[in-house]
């Protein structure tokens, strides 16, 4: 079965570094996003992506943060200056089209800020 | 921002036996709601969904209610067994919305 493919699994920085997370969606899929899961809270929605812009953000999803898909299989998110409280779980998903409401998530990235 | 709780965040259920999760929100916007299984390590994966047209989604042994004048939906596993021990999220989006809101979660544990 296709999956979304997160790396590095868990990631260690110190703050104030630049960090970027990786994502391979599933190959036939056009809209992408990002969510994070800070330990103890819901998971929540930072930024979809589709058409190679972003087309809906949070207001977690500030100047610090920013997604590109550099070429036709990876889509990143780029966190510019970590805080503390930027430490999280960071799921990327992936879906075919927007009525196909069952994203695909990946196995998400730990990010700890130290 | 509470648009989608789940106010049981542990639910332990005999094996065999119906678990019910229960979920509330406050949006009346939502017009589609999902819900999501999440084992420790990987990422929620989708289970099963409800458009607000309807008011029960059946896909084996997984049963969605929605009830849109309570704004309450249900999630019922019958008969419940041992691998469905999972946290289970209630999400819930509206059309031209792209972002799916969560719920807290329950976590679910079947006793063998």
């Amino acid at each position: 079965e296709p999956e979304v493919t997160q790396t590095p699994s868990h990631q260690v920085t110190q703050m104030g570094q630049e960090v970027i997370l990786r994502c391979v969606p599933i190959s036939n899929h056009l809209y992408f996003y990002w969510y994070r899961q800070i330990l103890g809270q819901k998971v929540e929605f930072l930024v979809s992506f589709y058409n190679n812009e972003i087309s809906e953000k949070s207001e977690i999803f500030d100047d610090q943060f920013s997604v590109e898909r550099p070429d036709g299989s990876n889509f990143t998110l780029k966190i510019r200056s970590t805080k503390l409280e930027d430490s999280a779980m960071y799921f990327c998903a992936s879906s075919r089209d927007k009525t196909n409401y069952g994203y695909t998530f990946g196995s998400g990235t730990r990010l700890t800020v130290v | 921002d509470q648009q989608v709780k789940q106010n049981s965040p542990s639910l332990s259920v005999q094996e065999g036996r119906i678990s019910i999760l229960n979920c509330d929100y406050t949006n009346s916007m939502f017009d589609y709601f999902l819900w999501y299984k999440k084992y420790p390590a990987e990422g929620p994966t989708f289970l099963i969904s409800i458009s607000s047209i309807k008011d029960k989604n059946e896909d084996g042994r997984f049963t969605v209610f929605l009830n849109k004048s309570a704004k309450h939906l249900s999630l019922h596993i019958v008969p419940s067994q041992p691998g469905d021990s999972a946290v289970y999220f209630c999400a819930a989006m509206y059309f031209g919305n792209e972002k799916l809101t969560f719920g807290t979660g329950t976590r679910l544990t079947i006793i063998p």
